[in-house]
């Protein structure tokens, strides 16, 4: 089965560092999405990609995050400056259509860990 | 303001059915997922509910009832694998594209 792939799995970074989270969602897939779990805490939405654009960003989704889709297959989320509460599981997700009960495939994530 | 609650934990015996329960109050509903997670990995799509009834699926069953904003998803017969987290999110499309999850039900299944 087709799968939303995540790069690394682990990224160990400095405070004030950037880091790009990279990410390579199923191929015929439209939508795109970023969402981090907090240890222990709910996974929560921070942006979803439609288009080549942003079509909805969380009050989580500062300046400091950005989002890009380089080429044709590549989806990646840079957090410029991180800060000691960036520190999560980053989730890729994608969904092939706009359907309202069109599912999410999640990629096995990103373990973020800002020292 | 939108809220999804879940039990914490869970436990059961290899077998055994389990009823994991979720209630949720959202601004606006357009459908309920379930979603499997073993630790480390990737969150995967189990059911989804839009309409009030049980959805039936191989040993997990999904149930809605959205008068009472809740939702529940039965695991028969269950086995060592199904121990994972279990995530109930809502989604409120078209009006916003986000999935909103709640904390998630860990469950361990004992032989």
């Amino acid at each position: 089965e087709p799968e939303v792939t995540q790069t690394p799995s682990h990224q160990v970074t400095q405070m004030g560092q950037e880091v790009i989270l990279r990410c390579v969602p199923i191929s015929n897939h439209l939508y795109f999405y970023w969402y981090r779990q907090i240890l222990g805490q709910k996974v929560e939405f921070l942006v979803s990609f439609y288009n080549n654009e942003i079509s909805e960003k969380s009050e989580i989704f500062d300046d400091q995050f950005s989002v890009e889709r380089p080429d044709g297959s590549n989806f990646t989320l840079k957090i410029r400056s991180t800060k000691l509460e960036d520190s999560a599981m980053y989730f890729c997700a994608s969904r092939r259509g706009g359907g309202v009960d069109e599912k999410l495939f999640f990629g096995s994530g990103t373990q973020l860990s800002v020292l | 303001g939108q809220n999804i609650d879940q039990p914490t934990e869970m436990t059961a015996t290899e077998g055994a059915i389990v009823q994991i329960n979720c209630t949720y109050q959202t601004s606006g509903f357009n459908g309920l997922f379930w979603y499997q997670q073993h630790a480390g990995e990737a969150p995967t799509f189990l059911s989804y509910n839009v309409l009030d009834g049980l959805e039936e699926k191989g040993r997990f069953s999904s149930f809605l009832s959205r008068s009472k904003g809740y939702s529940y998803l039965l695991l028969k017969e269950l086995q060592m694998k199904d121990s994972a987290s279990y995530l109930c999110a809502v989604s409120s499309r078209p009006r916003t594209d986000k999935l909103i999850f709640g904390t998630g039900t860990r469950l361990q299944v004992f032989p």
